[in-house]
């Protein structure tokens, strides 16, 4: 196991509800970025935040805002929820100047 | 911005078979990394390629970089049923930001 966990595993919400996500990052990593992964699709990045400051955004809309907190641990966070945006979401915990990422076991949002 | 494509979409073999998946970046990679997905799971990191021209091997598993850093392979040799998944190769831009790409989907029967 990685040592990042994401809460919670599964959610269901409404079309234009808001959704937040949560990750605690691997023990020792100052950088965590969220990714988006459609089924049958790759990840897609949407953002990076290091130091608790965004260090680097993907082409997503500004409805989707995030949180690094002091224990460098992130939130992501969704308003005026889409069909589109059910997904897989994937937090990955990494060091900086080590790419190497450790990713989450994700949370699986459908929005209805 | 970079984008990144994979090649074959799916692949079913037999058992003890080989399989081979290939990655072509449009520009110029500082490193590569490659992730596996089991169904219902979350990418692995399996191993990252930084010089050109480089070969890695992991037992079974055997990863190439392009000498141009523009493309990469991972090839499996006989693969078994533990194989089974997705394998992701992934461009390391800025700041370890990855691009991945669609994915192989790797079935094996037995």
């Amino acid at each position: 196991e990685t040592g990042v966990t994401q809460s919670p595993t599964h959610l269901i919400k409404t079309r234009g509800q808001q959704v937040t996500l949560r990750c605690s990052s691997q023990s020792g990593h100052n950088t965590v970025s969220w990714y988006q992964q459609a089924l049958g699709q790759g990840p897609q990045f949407i953002f990076q935040y290091y130091r608790e400051e965004e260090n680097g955004r993907g082409n997503f809309p500004p409805r989707f805002s995030g949180l690094q907190f002091p224990n460098y641990s992130s939130e992501l966070n969704v308003n005026a929820l889409e069909l589109d945006d059910s997904a897989l979401y994937l937090c990955a915990s990494s060091n900086r100047g080590n790419s190497e990422a450790f990713f989450g076991q994700g949370t699986r949002l459908t929005v209805v | 911005g970079q984008q990144v494509m994979q090649i074959p979409q799916y692949q079913h073999v037999q058992e003890g078979e080989d399989f081979t998946t290939y990655c072509n970046s449009s520009t110029t990679l500082s490193n590569i990394q490659w992730y596996k997905q089991r169904p219902g799971g979350h990418p692995v990191f399996l191993i990252q390629l930084v010089k050109s021209g480089e070969v890695k091997k992991q037992k079974r598993l055997t990863f190439q970089f392009g000498e141009a850093k523009k493309n990469s392979s991972l090839h499996i040799t006989a693969t078994q049923t533990t194989d089974v998944g997705t394998y992701f190769c992934a461009g390391v831009e800025y700041g370890n930001k990855l691009v991945f790409g669609a994915g192989t989907i790797l079935r094996v029967k037995s």
